[in-house]
């Protein structure tokens, strides 16, 4: 059975601090996986997805991800996080879309 | 712009009722979902449409069904409202292709309330 966990619940950073959000998976088969943010009160979006070739991938807004086969992880990183990053994320995995728990950010300035 | 309407954003309802969300998408997708999000649990899949009349269940769908009857609409039903059914539901569209393989597209989200 397909499942995402994200073991971070909740993360508190101030404004150029570094983040890394874990994200690992459990599925046997070809993976396709993806970030999505949710800033409040706005619906989800896209930040970034993986299906294949280069395991470092590129979002919108400075963020990436790196694929890690050996590990079933998917970690979500930014360099330097800005206040306007608060937001919750969710990690997600194709073929039926299954998401993680989620990770709400808070970014102090 | 893809949009993904809901037809409600806060709803109320009774112990009991038989309540519809309706959600409609405006680029021709073939897959429609419906998740609810509740805090500390993510987003969890209730059920997911690849066609007009067909639909898949997912990880909840006890006490809810869905209809899709046209390609751009996709409801919703709870058959008897109960207030563990209490929770954001989210609507999601995505193009053709294996289901999760595109980008999902969402809708603002129906807070219901059941009392």
């Amino acid at each position: 059975a397909q499942s995402v966990s994200q073991h971070n619940h909740h993360v508190i950073l101030s404004e150029a601090a570094s983040l890394e959000l874990g994200c690992n998976y459990s599925y046997g088969g070809t993976v396709n996986l993806f970030w999505y943010v949710q800033y409040p009160g706005q619906h989800l979006q896209l930040l970034l997805k993986y299906f294949s070739g280069d395991p470092l991938v590129k979002g919108i807004k400075g963020f990436e991800a790196e694929f890690i086969k050996s590990k079933f992880s998917f970690n979500l990183r930014k360099p330097s996080v800005q206040w306007s990053d608060t937001a919750e994320y969710f990690c997600a995995l194709g073929g039926k879309l299954i998401f993680g728990q989620g990770t709400e950010l808070s970014v102090k300035p | 712009d893809v949009k993904v309407t809901q037809s409600s954003r806060y709803l109320v309802k009774r112990t009991g009722e038989k309540v519809f969300l309706e959600c409609v998408q405006d680029m021709d997708h073939e897959n429609m979902f419906w998740y609810r999000q509740d805090p500390g649990l993510g987003l969890r899949l209730i059920y997911f449409s690849y066609d007009v009349k067909m639909k898949e269940k997912g990880d909840i769908p006890e006490g809810y069904s869905v209809s899709r009857e046209k390609k751009e609409r996709f409801s919703l039903i709870l058959e008897s409202a109960s207030t563990n059914q209490t929770s954001m539901y989210l609507c999601a569209s995505s193009l053709a292709g294996a289901v999760g393989l595109t980008e999902a597209f969402f809708g603002q989200g129906t807070r219901l309330t059941v009392v």
